[in-house]
C-alpha cells in the first residue's frame, strides 16, 4: 500500500524567505505526482502536476521536482509572501490518488 | 480545464437522517470517480472508488452500507450518508479521473461540508 509522508508538518517563516517542502512515497510505480494548496475550510487548488517521465515543473515562484526512483519530491517556494500561508498537500497517483498529511505553512509579514 | 462540481457545498442535518452529495464532471466523461473524506486538520483519506455502471470499491474500514455510492452515468456519482451521526461530520471531496486520455489526471470538486447535529 502506498504511503506518502510530508516533512515538515508545520513551518513558519518570515516573508521573503525561500523554502522547501518535502514529500516522500514508498511505491515508485506512480503515474504522476501533484502538489496542492488548501486554505482553511476550502477545497484543493492544484499547483503543479509532474508526470512520472518528468523531473520538474515550474509555475511562477513555485518549482516542484520529482525523483521517482528514490520516491521523493520537493516543492520550492521562492520569495515567500503572507498570501502563501496555507496547507500544502502532496499526492501520488497510480490507480487512485494517495495524499500526504500536508505541511501547514505560515508566512509572517 | 476540466471542472468537477459538487452539490451541496454545505449541509446541516439532524442525527439519523440521510444526506446525498452529488459529484458531476461538467465538461468531460469520467469512467472513474473517487470519494475522499477529510476531518479537521487532517489530510484527505480515500473512502471509495466508483466506476460507472458497477459497484464501488471501498477502502478498508469504510462501511459500504453506511456510505452508499452510485455512479449511474459518466458524469455523475452520488454519495449518500445513511443514518448520519455527529461522527460523520466531515468535509467530503470527490474527484473524477481522466484516465485513458493524454492527461490522465484527477480533477477535484470543491468539497461538501457535512455537519450532523
Amino acid at each position: 500500500k502506498q504511503e506518502v509522508t510530508q516533512i515538515p508538518a508545520a513551518l513558519s517563516v518570515p516573508e521573503g524567505e525561500n523554502l522547501v517542502l518535502n514529500c516522500s512515497f514508498t511505491d515508485s510505480a506512480i503515474y504522476n505526482l501533484q502538489w496542492f494548496r488548501q486554505d482553511p475550510g476550502k477545497g484543493l487548488t492544484s499547483l503543479l502536476l509532474i508526470q512520472s517521465s518528468q523531473r520538474e515543473q515550474t509555475s511562477g515562484r513555485l518549482n516542484a521536482s520529482l525523483d521517482k526512483s528514490s520516491g521523493r519530491s520537493t516543492l520550492y517556494i521562492a520569495a515567500s509572501q503572507p498570501g502563501d500561508s496555507a496547507t500544502y498537500l502532496c499526492a501520488v497517483k497510480r490507480n487512485d490518488m494517495r495524499f500526504g498529511a500536508g505541511t501547514r505553512l505560515t508566512v509572517k509579514p | 480545464g476540466a471542472v468537477v462540481s459538487q452539490h451541496p457545498s454545505w449541509v446541516i442535518c439532524k442525527s439519523g437522517t440521510s444526506v446525498k452529495i452529488e459529484c458531476r464532471s461538467l465538461d468531460f466523461q469520467a469512467t472513474t470517480m473517487f470519494w475522499y473524506r477529510q476531518f479537521p486538520k487532517q489530510s484527505l483519506m480515500l473512502m471509495a472508488t466508483s466506476n460507472e455502471g458497477s459497484k464501488a470499491t471501498y477502502e478498508q474500514g469504510v462501511e459500504k452500507d453506511k456510505f452508499l455510492i452510485n455512479h449511474a452515468s459518466l458524469t455523475l456519482s452520488t454519495l449518500t450518508v445513511t443514518s448520519a451521526h455527529p461522527e460523520d461530520s466531515s468535509f467530503y471531496i470527490c474527484s473524477a479521473d481522466t484516465s485513458g486520455t493524454s492527461t490522465d489526471t484527477q480533477y477535484f470538486g470543491p468539497g461538501t461540508r457535512l455537519t450532523v447535529l
